[in-house]
């Protein structure tokens, strides 16, 4: 297994532009996750699936915001009408079913999709 | 309400030295998760170690360690003689219970510079 692949691995947009990255979890993973990282800060939780269900979405998700995980398995994120505070990492991560008391949710993560809004 | 601090915003020391990275964290819940993860400058965010609520047995990994202590919501990191290759951003993070989500809550980090 090759690990959690995000594509592209850096994109330059022009505010107002739509623009969407892909990723590709480890296979036997069902949950996927995306987070936002600004620069010097955290990632920042923006929402999970388990399978193609979405089950939670942060409030940092506004309505430009979709993600989507048709089949289950790979997922895109899409910004529309993008903004310059849109600018950040996108990190794609994915883990096993969580089991409390076996500690089975260790997140993967990919290496990132890098926007910059010009 | 969930929250990590990381109040060190970078640490720059010489090769060989020992260096520890605080974390201290936030939650109501009793059943919890602590992790540790590593940045490069490739970006890629690297599994270190978790540990949970109910163990807090401190833990050596190499020149890696880890100092859990409930009494005062910490989960501090330390590097013993570091070199160069241990420069990077270090996260910690929180996954509760709660919801089931298994999502995590990141600290704001610390960008360790090991100088040779």
């Amino acid at each position: 297994d090759t690990g959690v692949s995000q594509d592209p691995r850096h994109k330059i947009t022009k505010r107002g532009q739509n623009v969407t990255f892909r990723c590709d979890p480890i296979s036997e993973h069902n949950r996927l996750y995306w987070y936002r990282q600004t620069l010097g800060q955290g990632p920042e939780f923006l929402t999970y699936f388990q399978n193609e269900a979405q089950l939670e979405k942060s409030r940092l998700l506004s309505d430009r915001f979709s993600a989507e995980r048709p089949k289950g398995s790979f997922s895109t994120l899409e910004i529309q009408r993008t903004e310059q505070g849109d600018s950040a990492m996108y990190l794609c991560a994915s883990s096993s079913p969580v089991v409390w008391g076996t500690g089975a949710n260790v997140l993967t993560f990919g290496a990132g999709s890098r926007l910059t809004v010009l | 309400a969930q929250k990590v601090t990381q109040a060190q915003t970078e640490i720059s020391v010489v090769e060989k030295e020992d260096v520890t990275l605080d974390c201290v964290y936030e939650t109501r819940d009793t059943t919890y998760y602590l992790f540790w993860y590593k940045q490069p400058p490739s970006g890629e965010l690297v599994f270190l170690i978790r540990r949970n609520s109910f163990d807090e047995q401190n833990e050596i990994s190499g020149r890696y360690s880890w100092n859990f202590q409930k009494s005062t919501s910490s989960f501090n990191f330390t590097i013993t003689a570091s070199q160069v290759v241990d420069s990077a951003v270090y996260f910690c993070a929180l996954s509760t219970r709660s919801g089931n989500t298994g999502k995590l809550i990141f600290g704001q980090g610390t960008t360790l510079q090991v100088k040779p």
